[in-house]
């Protein structure tokens, strides 16, 4: 079965810190590794990687994939009050079989 | 274009009864996910259509069944209500994923049926 495991489960830091979310992961067949940023409301797509050690970056938000070590990070700068949220990753398995696997997120919480 | 649209928004059912959601995917969006998301679990996925075709399914009990339309549009039924049934419930469409367009595997997710069995 697959599984995606994220840590911490949930964190809390200050405006202008410096956060870094973990993501591991075991599939058969990996296609790719998304994340995503839920807040009250629906999960919104940050990030999709497919090919290791090539980073991702959008704005404060950047994101790199290890498929040696299996594993993923998504960095966040400088991180701001809107930045709190639930963030979600997710793995995609390859071939026919299209079915996304969540982790249970981390819930980052920024204080001003 | 339009967001993944989900109605009714909010829904409270009594255990035994059965319910029926609906997601109306983005324009030109030929994939629809299902997933139930609840505090201890977490996002867990039910099943994808394509093309009216059920491709993949979790493992979820045959009370949770689905079907998709000519027009993409999906809906998801649960039979016999059972309390652990209380969750949101998210859809979420993709283009036209398994055919080498690598965009293709983003997921948009409508805003969720929130589902509370009592």
């Amino acid at each position: 079965e697959d599984k995606v495991v994220q840590s911490p489960l949930s964190l809390v830091v200050h405006e202008g810190d410096t956060v870094t979310l973990n993501c591991s992961y075991e599939v058969t067949n990996f296609r790719s590794l998304l994340w995503y940023k839920q807040e009250k409301k629906a999960p919104t797509f940050l990030f999709m990687l497919t090919s290791s050690g090539i980073e991702k970056k959008s704005g404060r938000l950047s994101s790199i994939l290890d498929k040696k070590e299996l594993f993923s990070i998504l960095n966040i700068t400088a991180t701001q009050t809107g930045d709190s949220a639930v963030y979600l990753c997710a793995v995609i398995r390859g071939g026919s079989n299209y079915k996304l696997t969540f982790g249970k997120g981390t819930l980052l919480t920024v204080n001003p | 274009k339009a967001g993944v649209t989900q109605t009714p928004r909010y829904l409270i059912k009594t255990r035994g009864q059965q319910v029926t959601l609906s997601c109306s995917p983005i324009s030109g969006h030929r994939s629809v996910s299902w997933y139930q998301q609840t505090p201890g679990q977490g996002l867990q996925f039910l099943f994808e259509y394509f093309s009216e075709t059920q491709r993949n399914k979790g493992n979820f009990p045959g009370r949770f069944s689905g079907r998709q339309f000519s027009n993409s549009r999906s809906e998801m039924n649960v039979s016999t209500l059972e309390l652990g049934d209380s969750a949101l419930y998210l859809c979420a469409s993709s283009f036209v994923p398994g055919q080498g367009a690598y965009s293709s595997y983003e997921q948009y997710f409508g805003p969720g049926t929130r589902l509370t069995v009592t």
